[in-house]
């Protein structure tokens, strides 16, 4: 089976602090997927990444950046966090062979930034 | 663009009633079509998918047809459990998206004993 892991599943954090989500992945998969989560709002993209050292904006990559070093691990990172901020992170990733890109999640970090 | 429209909850639903959720797509191309399950405070787990037109998908009682005529992938269940409340995504992939998957808004779906 495809396992996500999330290095958190709660956190609290206070604003201005740096946060770093990391993402572990274990089935050799091409992409990685950052979403937050809010109600009402759907899921929305943050940001993702296709390869090693690539990535791509998604829809509200706005107060966050993303590291890539290795296959297997996506970093979502927070410079200076805001209560705005405050939502569920869920990671994601899926494979390219197959052509349907499905996308296999981990269990969420559900972070509070007071 | 393309885009996912599913149908607006929360919708209850007394135990081992027939459940349906609506779930209609545009899409340039041909896609593949989801059915993705989120249970509180987990992340979204995929619950069954479809590739191409007139395959149905199916998992733990629950079934989707790919009706590329009416753009449609609507998610049924014959009798539904206490345990199978949770929000339910609808969600599509096709060559258009560069490897995104396009998402619905979500259902809540609550059962009631």
């Amino acid at each position: 089976d495809v396992k996500v892991t999330q290095s958190s599943r709660y956190l609290v954090k206070r604003t201005g602090e740096k946060v770093f989500l990391e993402c572990v992945q274990d089935m050799d998969h091409e992409n990685m997927f950052w979403y937050r989560q809010d109600p009402g709002l759907g899921l929305r993209l943050i940001y993702f990444s296709y390869d090693v050292k690539m990535k791509e904006k998604g829809d509200i990559p706005e107060g966050y950046s993303v590291s890539r070093e290795k296959k297997e691990r996506f970093s979502l990172i927070l410079e200076s966090a805001s209560t705005n901020q405050t939502s569920m992170y869920l990671c994601a990733s899926s494979p390219i062979a197959g052509g349907s890109y499905e996308q296999y999640f981990g269990p969420g970090t559900r972070l509070t930034v007071t | 663009g393309d885009s996912v429209t599913q149908m607006e909850g929360p919708v209850t639903l007394s135990e081992e009633a027939f459940l349906t959720i609506n779930c209609t797509y545009t899409a340039t191309g041909y896609p593949s079509l989801f059915w993705y399950v989120q249970y509180p405070g987990e992340g979204l787990q995929l619950l069954l998918k479809a590739t191409k037109a007139d395959d149905k998908g199916s998992n733990k009682g629950f079934e989707a047809t790919y009706r590329k005529e009416t753009t449609s992938f609507h998610l049924e269940k014959g009798s539904v459990q206490v345990s199978d409340s949770a929000v339910y995504f609808c969600a599509l992939s096709d060559l258009g998206s560069n490897y995104q998957l396009i998402w619905g808004a979500g259902t809540k779906l609550i059962i009631k004993p």
